[in-house]
């Protein structure tokens, strides 16, 4: 089955740079390429999505890239802000009910 | 927020009692799961339906049965529950399929067992 890799687990940064969290997958019939944001005492929330007929999809202060041929995709947060601090997954699907893999999170800290 | 609805939110039982974990939408989706998350593992799927009397099992579903009687209620038991069940339960609905298109999850249930 998919095997999904992420990292790194931790990630400080400050206030104002980039962060970049990298996730891999296993499975080359993949096609669906969810992110998801949790904080503190609450469930994941989707914040950019992506599927494997696009490069690249970008929603304001977030993107997010896909590469195909090496089976990685990237979440990129630009200008981050400390609302920005939560653990993020990544997710890889091929589409069907129960195949939907995610990674094992990574925690976002963004100092003031 | 998705209207779904955990409950209950904390608990703590103890080994080889059974528990009933409920999730609730107001959202009438077609499709409801249930994740565990355990540090070091994400997300992973215990059982998912996808209409009333449908279910199907996911990738770590022994140990666990649900019921999905009404369009809005899953419930998901643990017959017998065991120490390695210990883990924050999370519900999800979506209107289609999650492996295409974004799934809304609840905000966890807290199981302990001691």
């Amino acid at each position: 089955g998919e095997n999904v890799e992420q990292h790194p687990s931790t990630l400080s940064v400050q206030e104002g740079d980039s962060a970049v969290i990298k996730c891999t997958y296993s499975d080359s019939a993949s096609n669906y390429f969810p992110w998801y944001k949790q904080e503190l005492g609450k469930g994941p929330q989707l914040i950019i999505d992506i599927r494997s007929n696009v490069g690249e999809k970008k929603d304001q202060r977030i993107a997010v890239t896909l590469n195909k041929t090496a089976k990685h995709f990237s979440l990129h947060i630009t200008e981050t802000q400390p609302e920005d601090s939560a653990v993020y997954f990544c997710a890889a699907s091929k589409g069907n009910n129960n195949d939907m893999r995610f990674g094992a999170g990574t925690r976002l800290t963004v100092k003031p | 927020d998705a209207g779904i609805t955990q409950s209950p939110r904390h608990k703590v039982t103890e080994t080889g009692t059974p528990v009933t974990l409920r999730c609730h939408q107001t959202e009438n989706h077609r499709y409801m799961y249930w994740y565990r998350q355990d540090p070091g593992h994400g997300l992973r799927l215990i059982h998912y339906s996808y209409g009333v009397k449908d279910t199907d099992k996911g990738e770590v579903s022994d140990g666990y049965s649900v019921s999905r009687s009404k369009t809005e209620d899953f419930l998901l038991t643990l017959e017998s529950a065991t120490s390695s069940q210990t883990s924050v339960y999370f519900c999800a609905i979506s209107e289609r399929d999650p492996g295409r298109t974004e799934a809304f999850f609840g905000q966890g249930t807290r199981l302990t067992v001691v």
